[in-house]
């Protein structure tokens, strides 16, 4: 099945750097949402975006929807033991029959 | 209030048999859709549904059924079960069909196939 192109796929920082990962694809959305999952458990919603050039903050975490629609990124800032986890992007495609595209992933992991 | 309920959380089968997953929305949600997580392949979607009937499919073979029920709850239904179809089993509730506010998924049924 399509998914998105995200990057990168995984990454080891220390506690309190900043954290950027983003997701590409070749075809147009028109919503990109960014999830977080810990293990076992279904992804949880951060970040919501509807339009393009949105640019969305939620307490760390900054999204930005890119202004072609093909693209994505999220933000961390001051990372903490807590956001170890899976991140997400996905997408609503204009014109087909899926709920929501899903990005491969970026596993974060953080050391104190 | 109540987030999505997937049952049960664990699921053991053997290759061939069938196998019923359960999901209850949100209240006050009436669109469900389910999707499945493997390591290989990732999150794909498989169906939505909203007023008992189904909205969007993904490309999954038919062996992948699902329905709704008058109180929104969904049910997702795999026969003639492969090794392949060892999965995370993902539902997710929102308010309407064309909406994604509010789009909030459950923790998921683990499906191992032996």
């Amino acid at each position: 099945g399509q998914q998105l192109n995200q990057s990168p796929q995984s990454m080891f920082i220390q506690e309190g750097e900043d954290v950027s990962m983003n997701c590409t694809s070749s075809s147009i959305f028109n919503t990109w949402l960014w999830y977080k999952q810990d293990p076992g458990e279904g992804p949880v919603l951060l970040i919501a975006l509807y339009k393009a050039g949105e640019l969305t903050s939620n307490g760390r975490l900054t999204a930005q929807f890119g202004i072609t629609r093909k693209d994505s990124f999220l933000n961390i800032s001051a990372s903490i033991p807590s956001d170890v986890g899976i991140y997400f992007c996905a997408g609503q495609l204009t014109g087909t029959a899926s709920k929501l595209t899903f990005g491969t992933g970026t596993r974060l992991q953080v050391t104190l | 209030k109540a987030g999505v309920t997937q049952t049960p959380r664990y699921l053991i089968k053997t290759r061939g048999q069938q196998v019923t997953l359960s999901c209850s929305p949100i209240s006050g949600h009436r669109s469900v859709s389910w999707y499945q997580q493997t390591p290989g392949q990732g999150l794909q979607f498989l169906f939505e549904y909203f007023s008992e009937t189904q909205r969007n499919k993904g490309n999954f073979p038919g062996r992948f059924s699902g329905r709704q029920f008058s109180n929104s709850r969904s049910e997702m239904n795999v026969s003639t079960l492969e090794l392949g179809d060892s999965a995370l089993y993902l539902c997710a509730s929102s308010s309407n069909w064309d909406s994604l506010v509010g789009y909030t998924f459950g923790s998921g049924t683990r499906l191992t196939v032996v």
